[in-house]
């Protein structure tokens, strides 16, 4: 079964740091890639995805990942953070077949201090 | 464009009760998605349906059912509560299906005592 694992459960960073989030994948077909997040009290929000194609995808609020066949990764990384990136951040593969549903890491909780 | 809306935000029931979750999609939206989504996990794939028929599911068991209307608007309901069914509950809408165009909605807050 397919299966994503998120390497940190909770991160702390001070403004201006740069970030690298960690997710891996488990199948070996062909599949898309999602990254969302959710601030305190929103709804999910979808900061990039990855079909095919130029391996480094860009997103929104300067949010960019690279997908890296090999190592099954889809890190996701931003140069600069700000306080405002606060959130839960979720990493999600979808294998396709079929109306399968995405399958969502557990998250990583981003702290970013002032 | 509106987005989708789920109701209520907060719900608690007692063990053994049903409940029914509604979701209102996205305006142009056909097919409808939930998920649970456990404290301190991701979301996990319930079901999907898709110009009223249900067209995926996820690994839970036959109490979980849901239903989808003429204008794709849909319920989640889940029979014989347990206390590990306490969750947030959210539904995204996309167009003809897949996740590549979700928009997902608040979610409800479950809690099951």
């Amino acid at each position: 079964a397919q299966s994503v694992s998120q390497h940190n459960h909770h991160v702390i960073l001070s403004e201006a740091a740069s970030l690298e989030l960690g997710c891996n994948y488990s199948y070996g077909g062909t599949v898309n890639l999602f990254w969302y997040v959710q601030y305190p009290g929103q709804h999910l929000q979808l900061l990039l995805k990855y079909f095919s194609g130029d391996p480094l995808v860009k997103g929104i609020k300067g949010f960019e990942a690279e997908f890296i066949k090999s190592k099954f990764s889809f890190n996701l990384r931003k140069p600069s953070v700000q306080w405002s990136d606060t959130a839960e951040y979720f990493c999600a593969a979808y294998s396709g077949g079929g109306a399968d549903g995405l399958t969502f890491g557990k998250g990583t909780h981003l702290i970013i201090q002032p | 464009e509106t987005g989708v809306t789920q109701s209520p935000t907060h719900l608690i029931k007692t063990r053994g009760q049903q409940v029914t979750l509604r979701c209102s999609s996205q305006s142009g939206h056909n097919t409808v998605s939930w998920y649970q989504q456990a404290l301190g996990q991701g979301p996990q794939f319930i079901f999907q349906y898709y110009r009223e028929e249900e067209n995926g599911r996820g690994n839970f068991p036959p109490r979980f059912s849901g239903l989808q209307f003429p204008n794709y608007s849909s319920e989640l309901n889940v029979n014989a509560l347990e206390l590990d069914d306490s969750a947030l509950y959210l539904c995204a809408s996309s167009l003809d299906g897949g996740p590549y165009g979700y928009t997902f909605g608040s979610g409800t807050r479950l809690t099951v005592v």
